[in-house]
Formats: structure tokens, C-alpha cells, sequence
């Protein structure tokens, strides 16, 4: 069976960078045909796209996101990271990892972890 | 970029009924739209992918219908573990969500 966990602080300073990593489990990153993605929630709010990558590192970001964050996959450790810069409390939420075959919607999510943007 | 319009945004509904909820995006999309149930605390579950194909285990009691840029999801016997709040999900061209549509009990 397929999984993804997240991990990484849940507590990040406002003008730092967020960064968290997701691992897969149950099968190889490079299987093929795949989008590693990145969605977010705020507490009380809806879901948000970040971006995603592909296993050949081609990437696509969110536009309203996208001058802030960077998205990278290391198929050696069978894991993908975000990295969001310059954070305010905006960013505060639920972020998941999440996998889903090129032309079909996400099949796999991470359970989710809480980032909180605050001093 | 797609915008996704869900509506309504709140839905009060009683065991039973049936229930639609409806999903325009802001060009067309074909059939690249999945709906995903979420309950509290919990990730987000496919129920339906390329807008009409049930996803893996979900209840028939679910359909979806529609192509281009008008979409629905029915729920034809509303049940006891249906009340969630349900996003439409476009990936015609990179992603986007809907704002949701919470169901609750009447």
C-alpha cells in the first residue's frame, strides 16, 4: 500500500522560509506517470494548489505563489520538499503531499501537518 | 489561470434526500475534474475522477456528470457519513480547487 508523510517545523518565524519534506512509501518516486504535489489548507478555510513536480524535475507552481517557493525531488531517498520563502502568518495551515497520475485527480494524500507562522 | 466555482457554498440537507452540487470553471476543461470529500481533520478522499468515473470503493449512491465548464456532483440518498464538505478539483491545465461546498444536517 502507497503512503506519504510529511514532516518538518511546525513553527516557523514571519520572513523565514517553510520547508517540509514528504517520503513515499510502498513503491519507487521514479515508478512513472506521476505529479508530486504540494496543496494547503488554512484553518477554517478551503484547499489551495502550491505546485507540483514531475519525477524528472519539471515543475509548475501556483502563479499567486510562485515568485515564493520552490519545489524539488530527490529520488535517491524517495522524498519531494517544498521550500516557501518569506512567510507571513498568511501562511499558517494544514499543508499536504499528495501524489496523482498525470491526467487523472490526486489519489494519494499525506495525513497533512500544521504550519504556524508566528514570532 | 482556471478559476472554480462551487455552489452553493453551504447545503442543509436530511438523511435521504438527494443532494447536487455544481462546479464551473472559468474556460473549458473537458473532463479533467475530480470531486474529493473531506471531513474534519481528515486529508481529503476521491470520490469522483475525469468527471464521471467513481473512484475506488466510494458508494454508488455518488455520480458525477458534465464536461467543458459545468459540472456536478449528486448524491442521489443522502446517508449519515455523507455530511462534508465536498471541492471540485480542475487539472486541465496545472490545478486548481473549488472553495468548497459544506454539507451539514438540516
Amino acid at each position: 500500500q502507497v503512503q506519504l508523510q510529511e514532516s518538518g517545523p511546525g513553527l516557523v518565524q514571519p520572513s523565514q522560509t517553510l520547508s517540509l519534506t514528504c517520503t513515499f512509501s510502498g513503491d519507487s518516486i521514479t515508478s512513472g506517470g506521476y505529479y508530486w504535489g504540494w496543496i494547503r489548507q488554512p484553518p477554517g478555510k478551503g484547499l489551495e494548489w502550491i505546485g507540483y513536480i514531475y519525477q524528472s524535475g519539471y515543475t509548475e507552481y501556483n502563479p499567486s505563489l510562485k515568485s515564493r517557493v520552490t519545489i524539488s525531488i530527490d529520488t535517491s531517498k524517495n522524498q519531494f520538499s517544498v521550500e516557501l520563502y518569506s512567510v507571513t502568518a498568511a501562511d499558517t495551515a494544514v499543508y499536504y503531499c499528495a501524489r496523482a497520475p498525470t491526467i487523472f485527480g490526486v489519489s494519494t494524500w499525506g495525513q497533512g501537518t500544521l504550519v504556524t507562522v508566528s514570532s | 489561470d482556471i478559476q472554480m466555482t462551487q455552489s452553493p457554498s453551504t447545503l442543509s440537507a436530511s438523511v435521504g434526500d438527494r443532494v447536487t452540487i455544481t462546479c464551473r470553471a472559468s474556460q473549458s476543461i473537458s473532463t479533467s475534474l475530480a470531486w474529493y470529500q473531506q471531513k474534519p481533520g481528515r486529508a481529503p478522499k476521491l470520490l469522483i475522477d475525469r468527471a464521471s468515473a467513481l473512484g475506488r470503493g466510494v458508494p454508488s449512491r455518488f455520480s458525477g456528470s458534465g464536461s467543458g465548464t459545468e459540472f456536478t456532483l449528486t448524491i442521489s440518498s443522502l446517508q449519515p457519513d455523507d455530511f462534508a464538505t465536498y471541492y471540485c478539483q480542475q487539472y486541465n491545465r496545472l490545478w486548481a480547487f473549488g472553495q468548497g461546498t459544506k454539507v451539514d444536517i438540516q
